[in-house]
């Protein structure tokens, strides 16, 4: 059975600090991994998706990585904002259909 | 171009009472996923669809829960005899394809009294 867990559950930076969200997966049969961004109250924002044959994938300020061997993945936010205050969930989509969520790390960015 | 947009954002309901959950996903989209979600946690696939059918149900927790997508677009959620533990935020997905990035609506507010 797939789970996906993200540590850490909570983090608190200040401004321009770069830093690293991670997630792990039990089984490395995925199809493929999505960052997504949550703010409180509101749906899911899509970050990005990374295919399982892929390594990385980069969006602006943004850099995911994926290694399948090894169940994880990382994502990465260079410089960061008061504006990237929210949670932060993975997603692994498995050998079916199923897509199992992680339970999101809570980011707070201090002005 | 318009997103993914669910109906009602807020629903407040009695238990044992039924409940319908819409959800319009983005135009051409043929793949749709109903998740719920908790406080405090990721969301928990119920369902997927690829065009009308029901690909992979395995998420529906038990009997009550049933979903619908007729034409390959809007899809219903319905849940019958409704519990206090239904309560949660009920969340669609749409993608272009099955192994396509997810885009979410905004959710639907589910409480059971």
């Amino acid at each position: 059975k797939q789970e996906v867990t993200q540590i850490p559950a909570a983090l608190s930076v200040p401004e321009g600090e770069n830093l690293v969200l991670n997630c792990s997966f039990t089984d490395s049969a995925i199809y493929n991994l999505q960052w997504f961004r949550q703010d409180p109250g509101k749906g899911l924002t899509s970050l990005l998706l990374i295919q399982s044959s892929q390594r990385e994938q980069t969006s602006g300020r943004l850099n995911a990585s994926l290694d399948k061997s090894s169940g994880r993945s990382t994502l990465y936010i260079a410089a960061s904002q008061p504006g990237d205050s929210a949670t932060y969930l993975c997603a692994v989509r498995t050998g079916g259909f199923k897509t199992i969520f992680g339970a999101g790390t809570r980011l707070f960015v201090k002005a | 171009g318009a997103g993914v947009s669910q109906t009602p954002s807020n629903k407040v309901t009695e238990k044992g009472k039924y409940v319908e959950l819409r959800c319009d996903p983005i135009s051409g989209h043929t793949a749709l996923y109903w998740y719920r979600q908790s406080l405090g946690q990721g969301p928990e696939f119920l369902i997927y669809f690829q065009g009308t059918g029901a690909a992979d149900d395995s998420g529906l927790p038990n009997d009550r829960f049933f979903a619908v997508r007729p034409e390959g677009s809007v899809s219903t959620l319905k849940i019958q005899r409704t519990e206090r533990g239904d309560s949660a935020v009920y969340l669609c997905a749409s993608s272009p394809g099955g192994n396509n990035e997810q885009f979410f609506g905004p959710g639907t507010r589910l409480t059971v009294l």
